[in-house]
This record gives C-alpha cells, structure tokens and sequence, in this order.
C-alpha cells in the first residue's frame, strides 16, 4: 500500500529551466495539496484540489502551476525556477472534512 | 488570517525527560487543531488531534489540550525516548477542513 507517491525525490534545476514535480494516491482521497517547506517556516500552501477537475490558489502560487490529471494525480509545474523555489515540496492527500492529511516523503528541489 | 506559533527549538532533551512544545494560535470560529511529526527524510505523519475546546488528544505517549480560554494547545510528553527526535509541527484547520496552516515546526533532540 504506497500511499502518497511522490517523484522524483532529488533535484536540481539551472534558473529558468522547468520542471513538472509528479504526485500519485492510492487513497481514493478527493482532496490534494502542494506544500513547500522551508526553514523556520513551517509548510505552505502552493495551491490544493478539493475534487477532480477544480484546483485553487494557496498562501503561495506565485511561479507554480498545477494540473489534478485525476483522481489519483496532482502535478506542480514550474515554469521558470528561480533559487527562491529552492525548497522541500510535500505532496498531501486528504478524506471528507476534517479527515487528517497523508503526505508523501517529499522533493527537494535546489535552483542553482 | 488564521495563524499558528510554536516555540522555536531546537529543544534538546535527555532520555525520559519531561517535554512541552508550546503552541498558541489565532482563528475564527472554532478551527480543529493538530500536531504532526516529521522523522529525518520523511514526510509529515499525524501524531494527535483535537476538534473541540477541552478536548485532549493523545498518541504515542504523547498529549495536548485544545485551550479554548488560551487559544493554546501545547504538546506534553512525560518521558520523551530518543527514537521521540524529529521536528513537530502544530497545524489548525478551518472550519470546513478543507485548509491546513502549520506552526513553523519545533526541532527535539534527545541524547541518550
């Protein structure tokens, strides 16, 4: 039973290349999040998807896009990074109302 | 907006002594109110929860409060192991428990 999947688990990037940070459930959740962490910050959130089809802003959306491919998938898109999104990015799921969050083990991404 | 504080750590403690990680936090209505914990290299899991003014969560030998009169809900452990070391985040959710906004995470450090 996987989970949260979360791929890949490393990498670096150059400033202004792209890349699509990929997240996959087995939980038959119909709520995903994209969170980044960073030091002393806690986690924030880039943007969520309460159902298939619908994706909506978080705290911090600013440079990322997303795409709920399904029920199971939920991507992040980064256009053209930059070194501020150098970070550890969480993928979560979760079930009806107050149901608590599964996250994946993480990507970490540096911007060089 | 809603908001959450923990103490800043690290919080650096022998095997099987007494732990408390503050947490106060700022919200309307009456959100539910959790602690996660974050082992090295994983992702966050749920440690403990709690969804109305009084309740007590518990887990693991772990506990906390939900303080309505304090706004607090602050992590106790009566004797902490050093298998306990990882950072803990304190997190409340909105109403309709679609949203997350996390503490900034607390870092424990047990040494044998």
């Amino acid at each position: 039973n996987a989970g949260v999947t979360q791929t890949p688990k490393f990498q670096v990037l150059k400033t202004g290349q792209s890349m699509t940070l990929q997240c996959a459930q087995d939980m038959n959740h119909n709520s995903m999040y994209w969170y980044r962490q960073d030091p002393g910050m806690g986690l924030r959130l880039i943007y969520y998807s309460a159902s298939e089809g619908t994706t909506d802003k978080g705290e911090v959306p600013n440079g990322y896009n997303v795409s709920r491919l399904n029920k199971r998938e939920f991507s992040l898109r980064l256009e053209s990074a930059a070194p501020s999104q150098t970070s550890v990015y969480f993928c979560a799921t979760s079930g009806i109302g107050n149901s608590p969050l599964h996250f994946g083990n993480g990507t970490r991404l540096t911007v060089t | 907006g809603d908001s959450v504080t923990q103490m800043e750590g690290p919080v650096t403690l022998s095997e099987e002594a007494f732990l408390t990680i503050n947490c106060t936090y700022t919200a309307t209505g009456y959100p539910s109110l959790f602690w996660y914990v974050q082992y090295p290299g994983e992702g966050l899991q749920l440690l403990l929860k709690a969804t109305k003014a009084d309740d007590k969560g518990s887990n693991k030998g772990f506990e906390a409060t939900y303080r309505k009169e304090t706004t607090s809900f602050h992590l106790e452990k009566g004797s902490v192991q050093v298998s306990d070391s990882a950072v803990y985040f304190c997190a409340l959710s909105d109403n309709a428990g679609n949203m997350l906004t996390f503490g900034g995470g607390t870092r424990l450090m047990v040494k044998p």
